[in-house]
């Protein structure tokens, strides 16, 4: 069965850039679109990137998103970091998701 | 506003049933597939089921087959998800999601939680 992989942490400071991975575990990442959502404690997720690379209205440009064919994963980077970024953060493709990765920002 | 807004969770006895609802607005509920996505408390997000514009297809998670059931009622913008034989290991969170042709799932409802315990 198909697989995303995400590290289960990440940690930055203020102001830096953070990198979060999501690694396929067979066939093509790049075959079907990534989306990547983010989740507050107690809240639904939100869509911070879709479609690989597309930003919904409102999500600032500091999140981005791209698609590394040759490592078969996808990524998520987020520079500039605030606070408010401090959350959990999951990647998805087709019916499969990423098992998330908690952004602290320190 | 694109909105949608579940209903329906509680606490629920092991092998009982339970019928969740999401009211929709916003949008032409009718021209969307739509999917139900669950999270169990403290862990990640999990896809349970979809369903066409139409209700003619519908798709489900294995661990939920045969017990489960997606419908949809585009009169009332409505989508359902009946759920039977409940088990331990389905509470969670349930949300539903407009989703999309690049199985892009946006926006989601706010969930309505399931509890199944004796």
């Amino acid at each position: 069965n198909f697989m995303l992989t995400q590290p289960h942490s990440v940690s930055e400071s203020p102001g830096k850039t953070v990198t979060i991975s999501c690694t396929g575990s067979s066939g093509s990442i790049a075959s079907n679109y990534v989306q990547w959502y983010q989740q507050r404690p107690g809240s639904a997720p939100t869509t911070v990137i879709y479609e690989d690379n597309q930003r919904p209205s409102g999500v600032p440009d500091r999140f981005s998103g791209s698609i590394d064919s040759s490592s078969n994963s996808a990524s998520l980077t987020i520079s500039g970091l605030k606070t408010e970024d401090e959350a959990d953060y999951y990647c998805q493709s087709l019916r499969v998701f990423g098992g998330g990765t908690k952004l602290t920002v320190l | 506003e694109v909105q949608l807004v579940e209903s329906g969770g509680g606490l629920v006895q092991p092998g009982g049933s339970l019928r969740l609802s999401c009211a929709a607005s916003g949008f032409t509920f009718s021209s969307y597939w739509m999917s139900w996505v669950r999270q169990a408390p403290g862990k990640g997000l999990e896809w349970v089921a979809n369903i066409k514009q139409d209700g003619s297809e519908k798709y489900y998670v294995d661990s939920v087959k045969g017990r489960f059931t997606i419908s949809r009622d585009n009169a009332k913008n409505s989508l359902y998800l009946q759920m039977n034989s409940l088990r331990a290991e389905d509470t969670a969170v349930y949300y539903c999601a407009r989703k999309s042709s690049s199985w892009w799932f946006d926006p989601w409802g706010q969930g309505t939680l399931v509890t199944v315990s004796s």
